[in-house]
């Protein structure tokens, strides 16, 4: 059973939009939250991690929160580039230590377009 | 240089052959995984090593084994490969005790089975 759900699948901006992607869960416990980006053919780069219940941080354009009660998070992209073309995967950590599972969202696929 | 490398980042191979994917990290991680991800579906974990010679078998092991001989390497291996295990395949290491503000990705192995 899929324990990390992202909405949308996929997801077309323009140059320039800001976009918001969701990420719901039922993993039990959550330790953590982390977004990470995947450019096409290659690996995950981590944008950001949330830990605490109601959460919320700031990278640059990418901004995030994370309420624990209600097993949400949400990535905001701000005046997207094109660069920003990438699949967006939520992971959800059970632990803080390596003892503890990683549960891996299928992603949102978003594509900037000019 | 925090780094995971894998190798080879392609891999052609007729069913019934075995495969070696490898992997190194600069870090000197405890622990080490191996990942598989399809489409569609989230990152799927195959195994895990807490360190040299303390490898767990994941979600989905079967078909599969490691080999963590050094701290700094983690080898998968199948033996006689099937076309389902047609995959990209990702290494990953992170710290003992900071698993969840430290995760490293490798660039993937993508493996065709024919």
């Amino acid at each position: 059973k899929t324990q990390v759900e992202q909405s949308p699948q996929s997801l077309v901006v323009r140059q320039g939009e800001n976009c918001v992607l969701q990420c719901n869960y039922s993993v039990t416990p959550d330790n953590h939250l982390r977004w990470f980006k995947q450019d096409t053919g290659k690996g995950l780069v981590s944008l950001t991690v949330l830990v605490d219940q109601k959460d919320k941080t700031s990278n640059g354009r990418y901004s995030a929160t994370l309420d624990k009660d209600a097993k949400h998070s949400t990535l905001h992209i701000t005046a997207t580039l094109l660069d920003d073309t990438a699949t967006y995967i939520c992971v959800v950590g059970d632990r803080g230590s390596a003892l503890g599972r990683l549960h891996f969202g299928a992603g949102t696929q978003l594509i900037v377009i000019p | 240089d925090m780094k995971v490398t894998q190798m080879p980042r392609y891999l052609i191979k007729r069913m019934g052959e075995n495969v070696l994917l490898e992997c190194g990290q600069d870090m000197s991680h405890e622990t080490m995984y191996w990942y598989r991800q399809d489409p569609g579906l989230g990152l799927q974990l195959i195994y895990i090593s807490y360190d040299v010679d303390s490898n767990s078998e994941g979600d989905i092991p079967k078909g599969y084994r490691v080999s963590r001989k050094k701290r700094e390497h983690f080898s998968l291996i199948l033996d006689s490969a099937k076309t389902n295990q047609t995959s990209v395949y990702f290494c990953a290491s992170s710290p003992r005790d900071r698993a969840n503000t430290e995760v490293f990705f490798g660039k993937g192995t993508r493996l065709t089975v024919v």
